[in-house]
């Protein structure tokens, strides 16, 4: 995966307002993805993920959008609580191994 | 639910000891990935192991090794350390490849600081 460095991109929105996280993935031959959520001192959790067949899936509050046409794939959450705030990173799968994109910091403002 | 169990949490060396990071799988859980992850950088794939063979190879340095017990748990063992492999390294499990594409589960990892 590529690297920011020590500087994520942030997304700052206000509390309550729907949030939008978007991902580039470099393998078009990828047919499954998955968000992950990474809080401060812990391993990265899952939030949903999407198989290729599929161009979007809905869970609770939680939106995944694919777009393989530009191999793009975006993150919806909706309603965004403090709880939310934590780097977002996407993962595409690679052979049998996950590749992760470069994290985004979701600030949630109250 | 049992999660990916990690060991030590905290780690610290100095140059050109050596150290040895475990994991433990989420149980049923077959395949164990290992990432290493810079402060603000995303995981990057080191290794992983399926039915206690080695899998897939990332970008592991000679100097690391790792291996999975007939327990499934894995040990991740690190020589010569630098100071550039101060990281927070994770460990991953997933369920059997043969039920088809499973997210992978993160232990909360080890944090590792070479002085």
């Amino acid at each position: 995966g590529e690297s920011v460095g020590l500087h994520l991109p942030t997304l700052s929105v206000q509390e309550g307002d729907n949030s939008i996280i978007n991902c580039a993935y470099s393998n078009s031959a990828s047919d499954y993805f998955i968000w992950y959520k990474q809080e401060s001192g812990k391993g990265p959790q899952f939030i949903i993920d999407i198989r290729s067949n599929m161009d979007k899936r809905q869970g609770q509050r939680v939106t995944v959008l694919l777009n393989k046409t530009v191999k793009h794939l975006s993150l919806q959450i909706a309603a965004t609580q403090p709880g939310d705030s934590a780097v977002y990173f996407c993962a595409e799968k690679s052979g049998q191994n996950f590749v992760f994109g470069p994290g985004t910091r979701l600030s949630v403002l109250p | 639910a049992a999660g990916v169990i990690q060991s030590p949490r905290h780690l610290i060396k100095e140059k050109r000891e050596t150290a040895t990071l475990k994991c433990y799988p989420i149980p049923r859980h077959d395949t164990v990935y290992w990432y290493q992850q810079g402060p603000g950088q995303d995981p990057q794939f080191l290794i992983s192991f399926y039915e206690k063979m080695q899998s897939d190879k990332g970008s592991i340095p000679d100097r690391f090794s790792a291996q999975q017990f007939s327990d499934y748990h894995s040990e991740l063992n690190m020589s010569s350390l630098e100071l550039g492999d101060s990281a927070l390294y994770f460990c991953a499990s997933s369920p059997s490849r043969g039920t088809g594409n499973q997210p992978q589960h993160f232990g909360d990892g080890t944090r590792l600081s070479i002085l």
